[in-house]
């Protein structure tokens, strides 16, 4: 019964390459999150969405682009991947914007 | 100066030891203070939430707020291997929009050992 899942678990890419990490909760939440951490373990928020409207948006390079095609799920794109987006990306989910937030078990991105 | 500062250890303790934990920050707006604890290649778990100042205790962890001091600390008593973990503070406002965004400490490295 797993709260906050993504997917993939594991991503290895090269360089300029676009990919995309997938997010799913099935708590009824509604508001979800993408979280960077980096090699430091310096965990960063990037984006929020509540209700499928966006409400947080950090200074991240366009690059990265959230979509949440329904309140359950809330994926990130990547375009043109740079050595620097190597990290680990945590989803998390909240009832709301001021609740306690759940973390998924994160995405460990490596770009080559 | 960051927001949030947190010593990244690592922090190193026999079992049983009582350890303390703690993060200091800079933004008086912060309200609500959170621990959580990270293992490794894992996500982070909600441990203790606290609303402004005081204690909180559940089970070995207390959690103490000290706003005067912008100072927040964790204790764990009789520490456990099981505790070994990254503890990370995080902290927030009560206002709307963006504030309602947690800001996370780097993190401390804890091993007890058996």
């Amino acid at each position: 019964d797993t709260a906050v899942s993504q997917t993939p678990k594991y991503l290895v890419t090269q360089m300029g390459n676009d990919k995309s990490i997938k997010c799913e909760q099935n708590l009824g939440h509604d508001t979800m999150y993408w979280y960077k951490q980096d090699s430091k373990k310096f965990l960063k928020i990037m984006f929020s969405y509540n209700n499928k409207e966006l409400i947080i948006n950090e200074t991240v390079p366009n690059r990265f682009s959230p979509k949440s095609p329904d309140k359950a799920h809330l994926n990130l794109h990547i375009n043109s991947l740079e050595l620097g987006d190597s990290a680990v990306y945590f989803c998390a989910s909240s009832q709301e914007p001021i609740d306690t937030q759940y973390f998924g078990p994160g995405t460990r991105l490596t770009v080559l | 100066q960051k927001e949030v500062e947190q010593d990244p250890g690592p922090l190193s303790v026999p079992e049983g030891a009582i350890v303390s934990l703690n993060c200091t920050y800079s933004n008086s707006a912060f309200q609500y203070f959170m621990w959580y604890r990270q293992y490794s290649r894992k996500g982070p778990e909600l441990l203790m939430y606290t609303y402004s100042s005081g204690n909180k205790e559940d089970g070995r962890f207390t959690a103490q707020v000290d706003k005067s001091s912008k100072y927040i600390s964790l204790f764990i008593r009789d520490s456990q291997p099981s505790d070994s973990a990254t503890y990370l503070c995080a902290m927030r406002s009560n206002s709307g929009g963006s504030n309602y965004k947690l800001t996370f400490g780097k993190g401390t490295l804890l091993t007890v050992n058996p």
